[in-house]
């Protein structure tokens, strides 16, 4: 059964600084890995789609990378700003072509 | 382009009663799918939809129905609602399942008293 971790659970930084958030998955049998945008109280927003065969995808200021192999992904944030500030999800899509998301990581971009 | 839209956004139910939650896209997506989604426990599914009269269970089915008629429409049905069926719920869906990511609802947030 695929397991989605994240970490860190929660990361608070000054504005302008540059962050990684990690995503890790058990079973690298992967169609492809999302990274989603959650503000408080909304829906699901999404960043970034990295497609199996590919190793980054990129967006504005974030940068996400996906090594299936070692089953692991990340997104970089580029120069934080307060905007920022929300729970960052990431969901891996295996053969059985349902998504399972980790439990994300709450980022508070501070003025 | 109204992308996935679900209705309501908010609704009080007491133990017992029943009601339908709605979920329509406009993308022609074949793949749909619900999830609630509860603090400390991530987003989990309920139930997904491969195509217009395909549905299967996914990790919480219990308590819930879902039927898919037509491609646009994925309603899910509380049968007999539950005070641990208290959550957000959300209904995303996908071009398919392969080559596209998912498109979510803003959710229904669902209090059963």
């Amino acid at each position: 059964k695929q397991e989605v971790t994240q970490i860190p659970a929660a990361l608070s930084v000054p504005e302008g600084e540059n962050l990684v958030l990690n995503c890790s998955f058990t079973d690298s049998a992967i169609y492809n890995l999302q990274w989603f945008r959650q503000d408080p109280g909304k829906g699901l927003t999404s960043l970034l789609l990295i497609q199996s065969s590919q190793r980054e995808q990129t967006s504005g200021r974030l940068n996400a990378s996906l090594d299936k192999s070692s089953g692991r992904s990340t997104l970089y944030i580029a120069a934080s700003q307060p905007g920022d500030s929300a729970t960052y999800l990431c969901a891996v899509r295996g053969y059985g072509q349902n998504f399972v998301f980790g439990p994300g990581t709450r980022l508070s971009v501070l003025p | 382009n109204a992308g996935v839209t679900q209705t309501p956004k908010f609704q009080v139910l007491k133990t017992g009663q029943s009601m339908t939650l709605q979920c329509a896209q406009d993308m022609n997506h074949e793949y749909m799918s619900w999830y609630r989604q509860d603090p400390g426990m991530g987003l989990r599914l309920i139930h997904y939809s491969v195509g217009a009269g395909i549905t299967d269970q996914g990790e919480v089915p219990n308590g819930y129905n879902v039927s898919r008629s037509t491609t646009e429409d994925f309603p899910l049905r509380l049968l007999s609602a539950a005070p641990s069926q208290t959550s957000v719920y959300f209904c995303a869906s996908s071009s398919d399942g392969i080559n596209y990511g998912y498109t979510f609802g803003s959710g229904t947030r669902l209090t059963v008293v």
